[in-house]
């Protein structure tokens, strides 16, 4: 069966730090995947998607980025955090070729102070 | 462009009364649509889909929805509320032609006991 990972679960980060969460998936090859962000109260905001190796669409211009540097592993990165950066981040996967249903990891809760 | 329009942020039934959950969408053409829930601090998980298949869909947890193409509308129902019930949903519907999925705002359930 498939799994995803999402760490790290909960995050601090003074204002102008770098940010790294890294998502992996397992028992299934070349997924789609996403990261979402869910501020308080709020909706889901995509940030990114990535149908293979190499290939991010970016849905939002901000100081994030994401890598896939493998298969099935998605990168949200920043140089310098900002407080609106602060949220619920999402990591998802959908099957390959596949615009259906979307399975979501556990999240990484940020908090930007 | 495809949306969704989740009708009431914040719902409050009793328990053992009827839930229901109001979705309106727009598409251009056939859409797929789903319904998520989300427990606190947890990630997304599938509740139902439609697919173009029967338009009452059965789902998990006793929820089912009901796909109405004259309304564009995908209402979420239960018959009876649980407790465990209490969560925020969301309603979903896949772009045309993308791999994108456009969730709407979300309704946050209370049950009351």
């Amino acid at each position: 069966s498939q799994t995803i990972h999402q760490w790290p679960a909960t995050l601090v980060q003074p204002v102008g730090s770098p940010l790294s969460l890294e998502c992996t998936v397992e028992g299934t090859s070349n997924p789609n995947l996403y990261w979402y962000r869910q501020a308080a109260g709020r909706g889901l905001q995509l940030l990114f998607y990535s149908v293979g190796i190499g290939q991010i669409s970016s849905e939002v211009p901000q100081n994030l980025s994401a890598s896939r540097p493998q298969d099935r592993q998605f990168i949200l990165s920043s140089k310098k955090l900002l407080l609106s950066d602060s949220g619920f981040y999402l990591c998802a996967w959908s099957e390959a070729g596949s615009t259906d249903t979307q399975y979501f990891g556990p999240g990484t809760r940020l908090t930007v102070l | 462009a495809q949306s969704v329009t989740q009708l009431g942020s914040h719902v409050s039934v009793s328990e053992g009364a009827l839930v229901l959950l109001r979705c309106n969408y727009s598409s251009s053409v056939p859409p797929y649509l789903f319904w998520y829930v989300q427990y606190p601090n947890q990630g997304l998980q599938l509740l139902l889909k439609y697919t173009s298949a029967a338009t009452l869909v059965k789902g998990i947890n006793g929820f089912e929805a009901e796909f109405k193409k004259s309304e564009t509308s995908f209402h979420l129902t239960k018959p009876s509320a649980h407790m465990s019930d209490a969560a925020e949903y969301f309603c979903a519907v896949i772009n045309t032609g993308g791999f994108k999925t456009i969730f709407g705002a979300g309704t946050r359930l209370f049950v009351k006991a």
